[in-house]
């Protein structure tokens, strides 16, 4: 009966390292999807997955952003090469992803706090 | 272009009255409208969701309005309480891509004792 877990719950590396970010989704739920929160800004989609279909990936910024969901459970999305710019909150949320599920509501994760220096 | 706009002043109020927070948007045609609270260090939490067909909406103290005339959704806390403080945001899904939740920025809102 968890939630949303994500981890780690902060991460601070340097320009043009690699980091991977993990989120666990609520059991039983087939939709995940990621955001980037930054101060200030609005909530920015990022990628959604959805069962065995094609992932979404039309909000990945730049081709540096890359994610994966195996299994249909754990998803991981990877930066490569960060940048300063790529500081911010990055959220995972999941739904049931059921038949109708255009009224779904998500269910959040706690985020991981990237900063870059 | 297409907007979703909420307060971007924060609202405060005293502990008992009513709070009214505004969400309003610009060339989407929401198939319907959720609203959320986010507290700091925490992802959004569900409170309401409202269709397009639904004029309001109520899940104890909060009531959630929607007018597609006006092009917004009102969504208002009762006898508010100081655990009431939080960030809220509205967020919609246009019609015919029903997949992606179009967030505003979020109205902070703190209710003083």
């Amino acid at each position: 009966g968890a939630g949303v877990s994500q981890s780690p719950s902060n991460k601070v590396t340097e320009k043009g390292k690699d980091v991977e970010l993990r989120c666990d989704p609520i059991s039983g739920h087939t939709a995940l999807y990621w955001y980037r929160q930054s101060l200030g800004q609005g909530l920015e989609f990022l990628i959604y997955f959805q069962g065995n279909s094609a992932p979404d990936k039309s909000g990945l910024p730049s081709d540096r952003f890359s994610a994966e969901r195996t299994g249909g459970s754990v998803s991981t999305l990877t930066i490569q090469r960060t940048q300063q710019e790529d500081s911010a909150v990055y959220l995972c949320a999941s739904s049931l992803g059921a038949a109708g599920y255009y009224q779904e509501t998500q269910y959040f994760g706690p985020g991981t706090r990237l900063l870059v220096l | 272009s297409q907007k979703i706009e909420q307060n971007s002043e924060a609202l405060n109020i005293q502990e008992g009255k009513t709070a009214t927070l505004t969400c309003n948007y610009t060339n989407y045609s929401p198939a319907y409208l959720q609203w959320y609270r986010q507290d700091p260090g925490r992802g959004p939490v569900f409170l309401l969701l409202i269709r397009e067909n639904e004029k309001e909406k109520r899940k104890e103290r909060l009531k959630v309005t929607f007018d597609t005339t006006l092009k917004q959704s009102l969504f208002h806390i009762t006898a508010s309480q100081p655990a009431d403080s939080a960030t809220y945001l509205c967020a919609l899904v246009n019609a015919g891509n029903n997949r992606k939740l179009i967030w505003g920025l979020g109205t902070s809102l703190a209710v003083n004792p």
